[in-house]
């Protein structure tokens, strides 16, 4: 079964451009999730999504929004881009059979942000 | 609102030591509690997870208890190994998935 794959894995842009960045789960896995990864703030949530529907959000400002696809595919983008948001995404996927919480995440390995 | 703190690293071991990684957190209600384990170069695996009080969670000789009189989910290993070499990150969900700082583990031989 092939595992969570994320595009690109790398990415290079400049203050005030906006990205996409792009999330296949694991075939048959219905919740995708996204996290920030930095050295400063760690591994923080930005949101969850569930048969194309967002579950939650975490605390982050209105630039950051995703969506979710009729198979699952989900995409995250991130508008006016600031020195700030350079990170590694990393995108999880999970069943969801279990219930939120009980079920175990995959991750992808990230796609690498780099703002200038 | 709901927060994991970790023992703070780099922790340096050499081989066959005990491993003990402190985890604790705070939430309302009864969160899941997870272990995920970042290998150089590769992506956050779970390592292990426990879902109610009392529980234990275990995968490649790594043990935790879910302890809710302490607010614990310490992680332990008997005897560590190089290729344990990595970094820890305990991690609750209640509401949304919370993640701890990380713990960065060097097994010597």
């Amino acid at each position: 079964k092939a595992g969570v794959t994320q595009t690109p894995r790398y990415l290079i842009k400049t203050r005030g451009q906006q990205v996409t960045l792009s999330c296949s789960p694991i075939s048959g896995h219905r919740s995708v999730s996204w996290y920030q990864q930095t050295p400063g703030q760690g591994l923080q949530f930005l949101f969850e999504y569930f048969s194309e529907t967002q579950r939650n959000k975490g605390n982050f400002p209105g630039r950051f929004s995703g969506r979710q696809f009729s198979n699952s595919r989900s995409e995250m983008n991130v508008s006016t881009l600031e020195l700030g948001d350079s990170a590694l995404y990393l995108c999880a996927s999970s069943s969801f059979l279990g219930g939120a919480g009980t079920d175990t995440q995959y991750f992808g390995p990230g796609t690498r942000l780099t703002v200038l | 609102g709901d927060s994991v703190t970790q023992m703070e690293g780099p922790v340096t071991l050499s081989e066959e030591a005990f491993l003990t990684i402190n985890c604790t957190y705070t939430a309302t209600g009864y969160p899941s509690l997870f272990w995920y384990v970042q290998y150089p170069g590769e992506g956050l695996q779970l390592l292990l997870k426990a879902t109610k009080a009392d529980d234990k969670g275990s995968n490649k000789g790594f043990e935790a208890t879910y302890r809710k009189e302490t607010t614990s989910f310490h992680l332990e290993k008997g005897s560590v190994q190089v290729s344990d070499s990595a970094v820890y990150f305990c991690a609750l969900y209640n509401n949304d998935m919370r993640f701890g700082a990380g713990t960065r583990l060097t097994v010597k031989p």
